[in-house]
């Protein structure tokens, strides 16, 4: 396991389409962050799921935005509609229940147009 | 709601020489860790360092040390003898542990750069 893996790396969409961020943790992490980071800012917290249950959203997670992990697994998210303040990098994070260092992922950078 | 503060936007270093980050937060919690993570260009987030809030004991990690002051609720990091591969973003992050998701909140960050 090679660590925290996100794909697409770069995402460059026009406004009002609909684009899809998926994240593969590290295997035996059961818990798993989405945060966003836009220019010149630390990460923001976005969502956390402990296994397949989303136990936590921020406020910053609007209607168009949607997370899911089938399975405990992977982990999508899916913002609909975009808008050019959608543009930032989101940054997804595993962790274990033992160990309170999260991994992060590379990111995916989402420019929108 | 926690809160974490970077004062330095931006600071550089000349190679070899020490370098202190400052980062200080606010909470009302008594248990928490902190956190030094360091952000290379077009490179994924690393962690530097991690303190428990209930050691009295500053973390070291080889060149890295914080000074952890909980009263004055101030967590610097301070790096020694710096090398050209130190230049990055560094974030200061807090963390409530146990009983919720154990979200990090990161401050704004510092950007170091290294100089030959």
């Amino acid at each position: 396991d090679t660590g925290v893996s996100q794909n697409p790396r770069h995402k460059i969409t026009k406004r009002g389409q609909n684009v899809t961020f998926r994240c593969d943790p590290i295997s035996e992490h059961n818990r798993l962050y989405w945060y966003r980071q836009t220019l010149g800012q630390g990460p923001e917290f976005l969502t956390y799921f402990q296994n397949e249950a989303q136990l936590e959203k921020s406020r910053l997670l609007s209607d168009r935005f949607s997370a899911e992990r089938p399975k405990g697994s992977f982990s999508t998210l899916e913002i609909q509609r975009t808008e050019q303040g959608d543009s930032a990098m989101y940054l997804c994070a595993s962790s274990g229940t033992a160990n309170t260092e999260a991994f992060f992922g590379q990111g995916t950078r989402l420019t929108v147009v | 709601a926690q809160t974490v503060t970077q004062s330095q936007p931006e600071m550089s270093v000349q190679e070899a020489e020490t370098v202190t980050l400052s980062c200080t937060y606010d909470t009302s919690e008594n248990n928490y860790y902190l956190f030094w993570y360091k952000q290379p260009p077009s490179r994924q987030m690393i962690l530097v360092i991690r303190q428990e809030a209930y050691k009295q004991q500053n973390a070291t990690e080889n060149r890295f040390s914080v000074n952890f002051q909980k009263a004055a609720k101030s967590f610097s990091l301070k790096i020694s003898d710096s090398q050209l591969g130190d230049t990055a973003m560094y974030f200061c992050a807090f963390m409530k542990p146990k009983g919720g998701s154990e979200k990090l909140v990161f401050g704004k960050g510092t950007k170091l750069t290294v100089n030959p």
